[in-house]
């Protein structure tokens, strides 16, 4: 199964807030998990990536936390801002391929 | 902007043309991927060329899709008699290779309207 399942499709927060957006797979050949940050007219652009040997991993506001067994890994986005309103992607790269499986986005925006 | 240019960015065409895109990618970067991405849904691998091998095709790729890096500097991807469903978004990204994973670095895309 080659899927990776986002959630949820769209999310609204308040300015300061905590946006939490959540990925699930079944693939344990995937081994390689970057988040994207998309606005409209742009193509996606990485914002911090994991490998599932590392439970968490923390950049500036933004922060991956990944559940091995549960096969589920999320971004957190701290103090958002009206700036970090986007489209959110989860992506896995399927070791022995050159594959990258994207999620189907989350749509976030943050009122000022 | 990454540094990835793509061209024609928007691209309007009539159903049964042929149309081909143009991906240029940072200098040096000896690995490039085409995805395919349509409204409210993430960008769909097509396609991998490290250098000037093409390594790894979608096996949801029609034959009426071709791709090419010759030289294994810019790429081509070619869509033979167009169809509705082809229209969507067509984004290049680009790494610098190397071992293992590397940074993707997308170009803005070429916005496909199939008529």
């Amino acid at each position: 199964q080659q899927q990776v399942k986002q959630s949820p499709q769209s999310l609204i927060v308040q300015k300061g807030g905590i946006s939490i957006i959540n990925c699930a797979y079944e693939n344990t050949a995937f081994d390689y998990f970057p988040w994207y940050q998309q606005f409209p007219g742009k193509g996606p652009a990485l914002l911090i990536a994991i490998r599932p040997d590392v439970s968490e991993k923390k950049e500036g506001r933004f922060t991956i936390s990944f559940n091995k067994s549960a096969k589920q890994f999320s971004l957190h986005i701290m103090d958002s801002q009206p700036g970090d309103s986007a489209t959110y992607f989860c992506a896995a790269y399927l070791s022995g391929t050159y594959k990258y499986i994207f999620g189907t986005g989350t749509r976030l925006k943050v009122l000022a | 902007d990454t540094g990835v240019s793509q061209d024609p960015r928007h691209k309007i065409t009539k159903r049964g043309q042929n149309v081909t895109f143009r991906c240029d990618p940072i200098s040096e970067h000896n690995r490039l991927y085409w995805y395919r991405q349509t409204l409210g849904q993430g960008p769909e691998f097509l396609t991998y060329f490290q250098n000037e091998a093409q390594l790894e095709k979608s096996r949801l790729l029609s034959d009426r899709f071709s791709a090419e890096r010759p030289k294994g500097s810019f790429s081509t991807l070619e869509i033979q008699r167009t169809e509705q469903g082809d229209s969507a978004m067509y984004l290049c990204a680009t790494s610098p290779g190397g071992r293992g994973t590397d940074t993707q670095y997308f170009g803005p895309g070429t916005r496909l309207t199939v008529l």
